[in-house]
């Protein structure tokens, strides 16, 4: 079983519509994040939360929301899907390295393929 | 602010033939460094990471990638590739204290029997 699963796998919605996309995870981490990808733009940072009680903006957050409904579940939601959010959803996890504050390494889940009509 | 720089948006080898994405980070301090791999409609996955241990570094599948501070470069090799290596390539960083990572823009790989 995938330790980060994210659902759906794709989704077809309409402008103006709320949409939620879940993502769990079964590795214990306790960092959790939610990137888009673009084509041509790489990944940019939603949203990310280092706890069930830590949630922090990315650089690209407005028109997202999310939720830490426990450690290992973080939901992102678009209140009113437009359609410059047609994109590739990732979601991310990591595990904080002691005493090396940056290096704890990603796991990504397998991607929402998110298109708003 | 950190910025990452991925030279070629897409490259296309040979089998059997050397394997160079580049990558060049802008970092004011000392960085940290990624590369990741992403297949086919799959989520991404490291490949190796740069941590000032060594500014050589090998990763999984016969990657490796060598830091060099006065190019501030972190380019990606592999001697000889292999069809399985077709796949999009994303260098990565971050600093010490910093707990966001900033991705490049990517550079797909194609290899050609």
């Amino acid at each position: 079983d995938a330790d980060v699963t994210q659902t759906p796998r794709n989704r077809i919605t309409k402008t103006g519509k709320r949409i939620m996309l879940e993502c769990s995870q079964t590795k214990g981490h306790d960092r959790m994040y939610w990137y888009r990808q673009d084509p041509g733009l790489g990944l940019r940072l939603i949203y990310y939360s280092f706890d069930v009680k830590d949630i922090n903006k990315g650089e690209i957050s407005d028109g997202y929301s999310v939720s830490r409904q426990a450690q290992a579940k973080f939901s992102l939601s678009l209140e009113s899907a437009i359609p410059n959010q047609t994109a590739l959803y990732f979601c991310a996890t990591s595990a904080r390295v002691w005493g090396e504050v940056g290096l704890d390494t990603q796991y990504f889940g397998p991607g929402t393929r998110l298109t708003v009509l | 602010a950190q910025s990452v720089t991925q030279l070629g948006s897409h490259v296309s080898v040979s089998e059997g033939a050397l394997v160079l994405l580049r990558c060049n980070y802008s970092s004011s301090v000392p960085p940290y460094l990624f590369w990741y791999v992403q297949y086919p409609n799959q989520g991404l996955q490291l490949l190796l990471k740069y941590t000032s241990a060594a500014t050589l570094v090998k990763g999984i599948n016969g990657f490796e990638a060598e830091f060099k501070k006065s190019e501030t470069s972190f380019h990606l090799t592999k001697p000889s590739a292999h069809m399985r290596d077709a796949a999009e390539y994303f260098c990565a960083a971050t600093n010490f204290g910093n707990e966001k990572l900033t991705f490049g823009t990517g550079t797909r790989l194609t290899i050609i029997p």
